[in-house]
């Protein structure tokens, strides 16, 4: 069973960087069929697509954050990883990572991790 | 605003079918990818609920089911039960975005 689990500070100051780590169990990073993705949600909103990563490295990112993010993967620890810099008030959210499985017109996040709120706040 | 759109609220009293629909656009749905559907209970991660349109994960009761006709979706509770109580949401793949793009969630309630 695959399982993902997000880190990261739960704070973050205003204009610094925002890093979080998923880290996934049960399976490997590299699975076929299969990429890693971010997902926020603001207190009482709905979901928003951050961006997304393959093993390869190839990253894709929402338009609207594209200027201050950067994805990675680090296939030896079975992790990726998301840089959201210059942060304000508008990034704080709960942060969820996800696997996305992917097919030849579908696009599914089948598995989640638990998600981390991350505040920014002086 | 969303880019796949969804009512903010449906309701029905226990044992009542209730259904929530999911409209997109040529670059998402029109463009041919399938709409998936989440259950979000309070305080915990979505979770997959129907996959391409209409297919459940292992787990998933056969009360809930997903169609697709067109560029839109929809999902259907029968049999309604207090634990449904949740907020919704579609999802699909946009060619614009090459990113996954979600509706704005519907908010079940279980009178």
């Amino acid at each position: 069973q695959l399982q993902l689990q997000e880190s990261g500070p739960g704070l973050v100051k205003p204009s610094e960087t925002l890093t979080l780590t998923c880290t996934i169990s049960g399976g490997s990073i590299g699975t076929s069929h299969s990429y890693w993705g971010w997902i926020r949600q603001t207190p009482g909103k709905g979901l928003e697509w951050v961006g997304s990563v393959y093993s390869s490295g190839s990253t894709y990112y929402n338009p609207s954050l594209k200027s201050r993010i950067t994805m990675s993967v680090d296939t030896s620890k079975n992790q990726f990883s998301l840089n959201l810099s210059s942060v304000t008030a508008a990034d704080t959210a709960i942060y969820y990572c996800a696997r996305i499985y992917s097919g030849n017109f579908y696009h599914h996040l089948d598995y989640w991790g638990q998600g981390t709120l991350v505040t920014v706040s002086s | 605003q969303s880019v796949l759109t969804q009512p903010p609220s449906v309701s029905g009293a226990p044992g009542q079918r209730v259904t929530i629909s999911c409209t997109g656009s040529s670059s998402n749905v029109g463009a041919g990818y399938d709409i998936h559907w989440y259950q979000q209970l309070p305080g915990t991660a979505p979770k997959l609920l129907i996959f391409a349109s209409s297919n459940r994960p292992s787990g998933v009761p056969d009360r809930f089911s997903g169609s697709k006709s067109g560029t839109s979706a929809s999902l259907a509770i029968t049999g309604l039960q207090a634990e449904d109580e949740a907020h919704y949401y579609c999802q699909s793949y946009d060619t614009g975005l090459s990113g996954s793009v979600f509706g704005g969630g519907t908010k079940l309630t279980v009178l």
